[in-house]
């Protein structure tokens, strides 16, 4: 059974640095590209970072680029998420999505239950 | 521009059925989708991929009610014999290289 389980979500100030973590299981990690997707309070979904199967390509939101660096370690079968210089406007529920298989660029076709992040000093 | 539209609401009777669209934008009309289902306080489910050519492929799981069709750039979503438990959001997602974009998300109402 596919399963992805995010941690490191909390209460963080404006300014700081905090790290999310997908542990992924069920299935060959290093053969998938992984996203993380993100969702503030009532919203929708928005994309925020994406990382190709070996790591080596790498994409962000216009929302994120420079602050939010996205990574993989394929041996430990996780994705990663550092993100500094938080603002208010990234509170949201982050999720990982895998990417179906396929493509680089195609549909999700698993998510993660989501870790929730609060920038607010 | 890729950009998704969907309506922010819908709702069906209990038992009836009830057809969500989600629209591409101006020439992006051959575009495939995949619609996500997220029930409340949970993460997002995914249900089916819809092809340009109306053909879909459904993730593990997602029962015959659930079924998807296309119409120019509109791409609909289908659930048939409603259940309780198919009140959610539901959202339509489509992708180009270097860019993954969500419609709005149809939040559906089962009466």
């Amino acid at each position: 059974e596919v399963q992805l389980v995010e941690s490191g979500g909390g209460l963080e100030q404006p300014g700081r640095s905090l790290r999310l973590s997908c542990a992924a299981s069920g299935f060959s990690f290093s053969s998938y590209e992984m996203n993380w997707v993100r969702q503030a309070p009532g919203k929708g979904l928005e994309w925020v970072s994406y990382i190709s199967s070996s790591g080596s390509s790498l994409y962000y939101a216009d929302s994120v680029k420079g602050r939010f660096t996205i990574s993989r370690d394929n041996a430990k079968n996780s994705l990663y998420l550092q993100m500094n210089s938080l603002r208010g406007e990234d509170t949201a529920v982050y999720y990982c999505a895998r990417t179906a298989y396929g493509s680089s660029w195609y549909y999700f076709d698993y998510w993660g239950q989501g870790t929730l992040v609060t920038v607010s000093s | 521009q890729l950009v998704l539209t969907q309506s922010p609401s819908a709702s069906a009777s209990l038992g009836a059925s009830v057809k969500l669209t989600c629209t591409l934008s101006s020439g992006h009309s051959s575009y495939a989708i995949a619609w996500h289902q997220q029930q409340p306080e949970k993460g997002p489910r995914y249900l089916m991929k819809l092809n340009s050519d109306g053909s879909h492929n459904k993730g593990d799981g997602i029962p015959d009610r659930f079924s998807g069709s296309i119409s120019g750039a509109e791409r609909y979503l289908t659930i048939s014999s409603l259940q309780s438990e198919d009140e959610a959001d539901y959202y339509c997602q489509t992708w180009g290289t270097g860019i993954q974009v969500f419609g709005g998300g149809t939040k559906l109402t089962v009466l």
